[in-house]
């Protein structure tokens, strides 16, 4: 059973447009939310990530968005680069002596120039 | 830092054949996941440790899997016998036990004919 549902599993947009990738999840327990960016041929790196004690967390072009009550948090890209091509996965970490992720299947971004 | 170290990078077999995949921890880092990674399911957590000891092989799928941290810095994964379904990306990653923070490794394609 998926733990955690991203969508939508593709995205093309324009340069310079808002790329927006979302997830939901349904256990409470979870308390940490990371994006990755994954690039062909490499590992997924870290790219953003929020607790659920904020709303919102920005970081250059790059912000989550973060709804507690409905279990959901977002991807928000502004001003896309066709660098910024890439796989986007959300992950689901807890803290303590689990500390483990659990990844979403993933959004591949493309950015057009 | 050279980061996660996995090899090899490619492994082509044949069905039956044992494969063995390695990864070197990034200096300092106590804490090792192993990885899977297909277009149907994304990225599978497989089993990870925490200072040498396995703490969640749930993500195994089968008894022909098997995991060791033979020492603080090394891992490997081994299939035997392997399948084609086992063909996919094998990705390990590393990072301190209090930080959430994780790192990959560029991950092994395995390919089982």
């Amino acid at each position: 059973q998926q733990q955690v549902k991203q969508s939508p599993q593709s995205l093309i947009v324009q340069k310079g447009g808002i790329s927006i990738i979302n997830c939901a999840y349904e256990n409470t327990a979870f308390d940490y939310f990371p994006w990755y960016q994954q690039f062909p041929g490499k590992g997924p790196a870290l790219l953003i990530a929020i607790r659920p004690d904020v709303s919102e967390k920005k970081e250059g072009r790059f912000t989550i968005s973060f709804n507690k009550s409905a279990k959901q948090f977002s991807l928000h890209i502004m001003d896309s680069q066709p660098g910024d091509s890439a796989t986007y996965f959300c992950a689901l970490g807890q803290g303590g002596a689990t500390n483990k992720l659990i990844f979403g299947t993933g959004t591949l971004l493309a950015v057009q120039p | 830092d050279a980061g996660v170290i996995q090899s090899p990078r490619h492994e082509v077999t044949e069905m039956g054949q044992e494969v063995t995949l390695r990864c070197k921890l990034i200096s300092g880092h106590n804490s090792l996941f192993w990885y899977r990674q297909t277009m149907m399911r994304g990225l599978e957590l497989l089993i990870y440790f925490n200072n040498n000891v396995p703490i969640d092989d749930s993500g195994m799928p089968e008894d022909r899997f098997s995991a060791k941290m033979p020492n603080a810095s090394f891992s490997t994964l081994k299939i035997q016998p392997s399948e084609p379904r086992d063909s996919a990306v094998y990705f390990c990653a590393s990072k301190r036990t209090v930080e959430e923070k994780l790192f990959f490794g560029s991950g092994t394609q395995l390919s089982v004919l």
